[in-house]
C-alpha cells in the first residue's frame, strides 16, 4: 500500500523563525513529489520535484528530494503570519498520475 | 478566466439521502480527481476519471458513485450508503497522464445530520 508521512503534524513558531517540514514516502512507481499548501480551501501547488528537478526555490521557500532516503523537506526562511496553512505533501505513483497524501503539517506562525 | 468550479460551497443533507456534489473545469484538463478531507487525515482518494466515459475506484470508493459523460464535467454522488458522509470534498484536475501537479476547486462542506 502506498503510503506518505509528515513531521511533524503541527508545528508553531515565531514571526522570522525558520522551519523545515518533512516527508517521507513509500510508493510503488514514484514519478514525483509534490508540497501544496491549503489556507481555507483549495489546496495550491508549491512545488513539483522529480527525478530531474530535485532542488526548487520560490522566494522564501525551497524544497529537496532525496530519492535515496525516500524523502523531501520544505524549508521556510523568515516566516511571516501569512505562512500559517496546512502544508501537504503527495507522491505521484503509477502512469495515471495518482496522487497519495500526507496527513498534512499545520503551521503556525506567531506576530 | 480558467479554472474549476465546485458547487454549492455548504451542503446539508439529511441522512438516507443521496446527493450530488458539481464539479466542472475549463481547462481542457483530461484527468478529474475527487478527495474527502477529514480533520487531520489529509487528503483521500475516492474516484478518479483519465478520460471521458471511463473512472476507477480510489482509496476510498465505497459509498460513492461518479460519471464522466463530458471532459469538463465530473460529479459525485454521496449515497445514502456512505457511513460518514460528513466532511470536505474537493475536486481537482490534470492535464494527463505525464506526473503533472493537479489543481483544485474551492471545496464543497457536506454536512449529514
Amino acid at each position: 500500500e502506498d503510503k506518505v508521512v509528515q513531521s511533524p503534524l503541527s508545528l508553531v513558531v515565531h514571526e522570522g523563525d525558520t522551519v523545515t517540514l518533512n516527508c517521507s514516502y513509500e510508493v510503488t512507481n514514484f514519478r514525483s513529489l509534490l508540497w501544496y499548501k491549503q489556507e481555507k480551501k483549495a489546496p495550491t501547488f508549491l512545488f513539483m520535484l522529480t527525478s530531474s528537478g530535485i532542488e526548487k526555490k520560490s522566494g522564501r521557500l525551497s524544497s529537496i528530494l532525496d530519492k535515496k532516503e525516500l524523502s523531501s523537506i520544505l524549508n521556510i526562511t523568515a516566516t511571516q503570519t501569512g505562512d500559517s496553512a496546512i502544508y501537504l505533501c503527495a507522491a505521484t505513483t503509477g502512469a495515471n498520475s495518482k496522487l497519495t497524501f500526507g496527513k498534512g503539517i499545520t503551521l503556525s506562525v506567531r506576530p | 478566466d480558467g479554472g474549476i468550479t465546485q458547487s454549492p460551497k455548504y451542503l446539508f443533507r439529511k441522512e438516507g439521502q443521496n446527493v450530488t456534489l458539481s464539479c466542472e473545469q475549463n481547462l481542457n484538463h483530461d484527468a478529474m480527481y475527487w478527495y474527502r478531507q477529514d480533520p487531520g487525515q489529509g487528503l483521500r482518494l475516492i474516484y478518479y476519471s483519465q478520460i471521458v466515459n471511463d473512472f476507477q475506484k480510489g482509496d476510498i470508493a465505497e459509498g460513492y458513485s461518479v460519471s464522466r459523460e463530458k471532459k469538463e464535467s465530473f460529479p459525485l454522488t454521496v449515497t445514502s450508503a456512505q457511513k460518514n458522509p460528513t466532511a470536505f470534498y474537493l475536486c481537482a484536475s490534470s492535464p494527463g497522464q505525464v506526473p503533472y501537479e493537479q489543481y483544485f476547486g474551492p471545496g464543497t462542506r457536506l454536512t449529514v445530520t
